[in-house]
């Protein structure tokens, strides 16, 4: 079956380390997104890509950086410049960036100890 | 309206009875609107992808209505069964060229109960 996967489901993190979210899909989507949500807010922008080898900031970029080597992958790094990196992180994916219904992975959530 | 908002921001219903959430959103340069159901533990899964202006579109007992113009989505839900318990999410997509991407609201979480 065709889907989105992201691994770990959980992870912790100490202060001041760098760990990569991995967000791998078999759709053959073109267009691929990392979100983030925090209690009571929306879910977040943080990177999207439309092509390989090519990305955008999304809302909220700082402290994060992405890398789109394959269309299938699309891996998320939160750096030690992430201040409150404690969150649920959900990769999506699509057909086109332009109003195609996204699929989601079942996420991440990430904790910093 | 500058942001996606939803209303309510939660709801607590008895089986069988039906409800309806709405969504506000930014009616300058529409392109699509998404309606997403998040079950606990589960991915976000989509329901329906509205684009034009008066457009219902219908999935079993959901169904949902949308205005382009005054910037509104309304999600109904027809004799709630507990198996709808979920958070529903909207996204407005506006067209704004390249940069274009969803804007999500915060959810209206329903439970629906015996």
């Amino acid at each position: 079956d065709g889907g989105i996967t992201q691994s770990p489901k959980y992870l912790f993190r100490k202060e001041g380390q760098n760990v990569t979210l991995s967000c791998e899909q078999n759709l053959n989507h073109d267009a691929m997104y990392w979100y983030r949500q925090d209690p009571g807010q929306g879910l977040r922008l943080i990177y999207y890509s439309q092509i390989v080898n090519d990305f955008q900031k999304g809302d909220i970029a700082e402290g994060y950086s992405v890398s789109r080597e394959k269309k299938e992958s699309f891996p998320l790094t939160v750096t030690s410049a992430q201040k409150n990196p404690t969150a649920f992180y959900l990769c999506a994916s699509s057909i086109m960036g332009q109003g195609d219904g996204y699929t989601f992975g079942s996420g991440t959530r990430l904790t910093v100890v | 309206i500058l942001n996606v908002e939803q209303s309510p921001q939660s709801l607590h219903v008895q089986e069988g009875d039906s409800t309806n959430f709405t969504c506000s959103f930014p009616s300058s340069n529409f392109y699509a609107l998404h309606w997403y159901r998040w079950e606990t533990a589960k991915s976000p899964e989509a329901l329906f992808v509205m684009t034009l202006n008066g457009d219902e579109k219908k999935k079993g007992r959901i169904s949902a209505t949308l205005n382009t113009k005054e910037g509104y989505s309304y999600l109904y839900i027809k004799g709630s069964q507990p198996e709808d318990s979920a958070t529903y999410l909207c996204a407005s997509f506006p067209f704004t060229g390249t940069a274009s991407k969803l804007t999500f609201g915060t959810g209206t979480r329903l439970q629906v109960t015996l």
